[in-house]
């Protein structure tokens, strides 16, 4: 079965840098949510989309943003890079009415 | 303060015992509650969903409990293996279609032969 795909998978950046992660959701599955996991924590709910529309915002930095195009992928766009920002980043999609998520493998993001 | 709290602490078990995983929340009134297994750098993987007005649900050898008056969910892996071995997390909805999960902390379950 398709699963979520994210690219890339690992990505180094240098401070004050930009960074675009990518998400492609599961054929049909009409949400797509992004979500932030620093070392040795919970993932943190960052954004998503329903039918392409942002339609829930958590704990986001004003540095990043996000859209979902026609084909229902997804990007972040993450600008001044810092350090802290270093952690993975989980696309996940879902269809609404069942409610569970189904995880990308994930983006590594590394800032120097 | 809302939070969501899971056994702070690695559980060790013995092959082919019954893991029991806590995840206890306050100030929350969740629509349902959801148990994900995440191996190290890898995304979280859906396990299985409860709803509110529902006690327990099953699957396989898995089973989880839901009891809104004590704010806690049991989930538990009967005849484990060492396969199980994972971090779990149990993450909230608070709305029924809301978009956002609040993930709980995390147990990282251990199962030696």
């Amino acid at each position: 079965a398709a699963g979520v795909i994210q690219s890339p998978r690992h990505l180094i950046k240098e401070k004050r840098e930009t960074a675009t992660l990518k998400c492609y959701p599961i054929p049909r599955h009409d949400t797509v949510y992004w979500y932030q996991q620093g070392p040795g924590q919970d993932p943190q709910f960052l954004i998503s989309f329903y039918e392409k529309m942002q339609s829930d915002k958590g704990s986001i930095p004003d540095r990043f943003s996000a859209q979902q195009f026609s084909d229902y992928h997804s990007e972040l766009n993450m600008s001044s890079l810092e350090l802290g920002d270093s952690a993975l980043y989980f696309c996940a999609s879902s269809y609404r009415e069942l409610n569970e998520q189904f995880f990308g493998p994930g983006t590594r993001l590394t800032v120097l | 303060s809302q939070k969501i709290e899971q056994n702070s602490e690695a559980l060790n078990i013995q092959e082919g015992k019954t893991a029991t995983l806590t995840c206890n929340y306050t100030n929350y009134s969740p629509a349902y509650l959801q148990w994900y297994r995440q191996d190290p750098g890898r995304g979280p993987v859906f396990l299985l969903l409860i709803r509110e007005n529902e006690k327990e649900k099953r699957k396989e050898r898995l089973k989880v409990t839901f009891d809104t008056t004590l704010k806690q969910s049991l989930f538990h892996i009967t005849a484990s293996q060492p396969a199980d071995s994972a971090t779990y997390l149990c993450a909230l909805s608070v709305l029924y279609n809301t978009d956002k999960l609040i993930f709980g902390t995390g147990t990282r379950l251990q199962v030696f032969p």
